[in-house]
């Protein structure tokens, strides 16, 4: 399994600001993912992170709204841009681990992000 | 693109009843299925998953079931515990992205 770190893991924001969203793994990843998990909701990706590339977007999401970077195989951040009282969420990173793990996709503790 | 439904979205039973929740997809491409337990104010974790290969899957008081024709899927719990009280979500996902389609959740509440 892959040990996934978040920071931060909760914040309290005004409208209008931003935050960046950490997420650190212990191990080379292919794939790292966001996710957005709203109160007592299930979870909604809102992007793919490509090391090396443009992050890609599901629909409904977008770049300037949650840009997203991934430098290398461990590391990633997502940005939540201009925020206002809906966005409100649990911001999930996930990862997908390659050989015995095949296609096993783990989660990270999570940032609970609040906007007044 | 992949749309899975789950039922129940509420399930509450006594403890040591067994507990069954189903989910279906809607993309025969779809051949990876996990099922993830998500406590209160905790992350997903994966609890068990199963391939387009096998139709069930075991472990311990948890099992999974696959009926590829019907599209439908299942989870399996005997002997519920209070510490199974939690909320489960299904998903579905296939070779071709591999980025997993989740259901809504089902609410576990098992009583002591």
């Amino acid at each position: 399994s892959a040990v996934i770190s978040q920071k931060p893991s909760r914040d309290i924001c005004q409208r209008g600001t931003s935050l960046t969203i950490q997420c650190q793994v212990d191990s080379q990843v292919t794939m790292m993912f966001w996710y957005r998990q709203q109160p007592g909701q299930s979870l909604t990706l809102i992007a793919t992170a490509n090391q090396g590339s443009e992050a890609t977007y599901e629909s409904g999401f977008v770049i300037d709204k949650f840009p997203i970077s991934r430098p290398n195989l461990t590391f990633s951040t997502l940005t939540v841009s201009n925020m206002s009282p809906e966005d409100s969420s649990i911001y999930l990173c996930s990862v997908r681990t390659s050989g015995r793990a095949k296609d096993t996709q783990y989660f990270g503790p999570g940032t609970r992000l609040t906007v007044l | 693109g992949e749309n899975v439904e789950q039922h129940p979205s509420t399930l509450s039973v006594q403890e040591g009843d067994s507990a069954v929740i189903k989910c279906t997809y809607s993309d025969s491409a779809s051949n990876y299925f996990p099922w993830y337990k998500q406590e209160l104010g905790k992350r997903p974790q994966l609890i068990i998953d199963i391939r387009s290969n096998v139709g069930e899957k075991k472990d311990q008081r948890i099992a999974v079931t696959l009926n590829k024709t019907a599209k439908h899927f299942s989870l399996h719990i005997t002997e519920t515990q209070p510490e199974d009280s939690a909320v489960y979500f299904c998903a579905a996902s296939d070779r071709r992205s591999y980025i997993p389609t989740f259901g809504r959740g089902t609410s576990l509440i098992v009583h002591p």
